[in-house]
């Protein structure tokens, strides 16, 4: 079936730094990919929508230079969290859709742990 | 605009007793439903889904859902469960196959 790989799955990192959290298809092409955060105890709040080959479409409220996206292949999407500040803390989740399966078949990332220090 | 409501935040259910969880949505269009799981610390699995035919959809892990036009709902149940359905579960809407809407989730806890 389709699997969905999100690496890492925790990472710690210093405020002001750079994160990068990648989501792969493994064996699916997609065209589009979905990012989500997650806070605690709360639900998934989409941020963007990561088209392949042309820039993601964010949701309002999400600041587009805070958070990096970018679709360079139909397997690879990227979400780098630019000079990451505590409030960034969370838990990313990925998804994709399969290019020329049912329109709605989306399949979900294992989710990165993001902790800012 | 699309939005979910999933009336319990938590159900506790003792072991090998039947489950509902409820999920109404807010639509002025026709809709497609999911109910999804997580595990902590983990992301989201199908559990099922209604894109359109028979209103009773079957899942995974013995979960079924109806899809009920009129009351706006598509609850989950399970007619008996096991420790391991211990998770959060997720109903989520989209109207056009890209954006997910999802509900604030229920906790189900399973006692022994």
């Amino acid at each position: 079936g389709a699997v969905v790989s999100q690496h890492p799955s925790r990472v710690i990192c210093k405020s002001g730094t750079s994160v990068k959290i990648e989501c792969r298809s493994l064996d699916f092409q997609a065209t589009t990919m979905f990012w989500y955060r997650q806070f605690p105890k709360k639900s998934l709040m989409l941020m963007a929508t990561s088209n392949e080959g042309s820039k993601a479409t964010y949701e309002q409220g999400v600041e587009k230079d805070k958070f990096l996206i970018n679709h360079a292949s139909l397997t690879l999407s990227t979400l780098t969290v630019t000079s990451a500040h505590p409030e960034d803390s969370s838990f990313y989740i990925c998804s994709a859709r399969p290019l020329g399966t049912a329109k709605y078949g989306y399949t979900f990332g294992s989710g990165t742990r993001l902790t800012v220090v | 605009a699309q939005s979910v409501t999933q009336l319990d935040s938590q159900v506790p259910v003792f072991e090998e007793a039947p489950v509902e969880l409820r999920c109404n949505y807010s639509s002025s269009v026709s809709v497609y439903l999911f109910w999804y799981v997580q595990y902590p610390n983990q992301g989201l699995q199908l559990l099922l889904k209604y894109l359109s035919g028979s209103t009773l959809v079957k899942g995974i892990n013995g979960f079924e859902a109806e899809f009920n036009k009129s009351q706006t709902s598509f609850h989950l149940r399970k007619p008996s469960v096991h420790i391991s359905d211990t998770a959060e579960y997720f109903c989520a809407v989209t109207e056009d196959g890209n954006k997910l809407v999802f509900g604030a989730g229920t906790i189900l806890r399973v006692k022994s």
